[in-house]
């Protein structure tokens, strides 16, 4: 599975646009961009995932680069809430898992 | 659904006792993961298993960790004997993926484990 790179922390005002960053390089064209998130002491939570086309869901956006290298994960009106830390995964059809270390977004009011 | 049901919540439990933790994950779902976090090491993968069967368990980090899935509904992990170093937080995460890249999985809320 592809590796990913995040970066290890970023902060945003309450009310504005979280863009968080992911670099996937590697990917290779069956692996999937997933995206979740953990709230403090809480389970990860999934929040949306792709392929090649970009994705909305009631949680967020997911924009990925036509070359597939890299995509963004947007929160469009983050609350204090969504301070977590971010996880951005490659998955291949094997299904594994592999977390990294993650964003740690502070939402600030 | 009730989601992926962990139990217990918090272990606590005296050094070389043995400690089993239980999973019930989604009703469907065909992939399950167990998990151990940490501050010094974050959220690693030890075993996953498909169709009740272990696919990978490269991450259980020696003998004293042992994880089973007798049926679709159900999953232990396993410490004997237990260390402090085994102090962390286990997470059980199951998922529909059967073979695809396609599915998200579901976490439970953990097992604290403490062994003093």
């Amino acid at each position: 599975d592809a590796k990913t790179t995040q970066p290890t922390s970023m902060d945003c005002a309450e009310g504005r646009a979280a863009n968080l960053p992911c670099n996937h390089s590697t990917i290779s064209g069956n692996e999937y961009v997933y995206w979740y998130r953990q709230i403090h002491s809480q389970g990860p939570q999934y929040i949306i995932h792709g392929l090649k086309n970009n994705e909305t869901n009631e949680m967020a956006s997911l924009i990925i680069t036509e070359d597939r290298k890299s995509s963004t994960l947007i929160l469009p009106h983050a609350t204090l809430r969504d301070t977590a830390v971010y996880y951005c995964i490659v998955i291949s059809n094997t299904g594994k898992l592999i977390f990294g270390q993650g964003t740690t977004l502070q939402v600030k009011p | 659904d009730a989601g992926v049901i962990q139990s217990p919540r918090h272990e606590v439990t005296e050094m070389g006792q043995e400690v089993t933790l239980r999973c019930k994950p989604i009703s469907g779902h065909n992939s399950l993961f167990w998990y151990r976090q940490t501050m010094m090491r974050g959220l690693e993968l030890l075993i996953y298993f498909n169709n009740n069967v272990p696919i990978d368990d490269s991450g259980m980090p020696e003998d004293r960790f042992s994880a089973k899935m007798p049926n679709a509904s159900f999953s232990t992990l396993k410490i004997q004997p237990s260390e402090p170093r085994d102090s962390a937080v286990y997470f059980c995460a199951s998922s529909g993926t059967g073979g695809s890249g396609n599915t998200e999985a579901f976490f439970g809320q953990g097992t604290r484990l403490t062994v003093v």
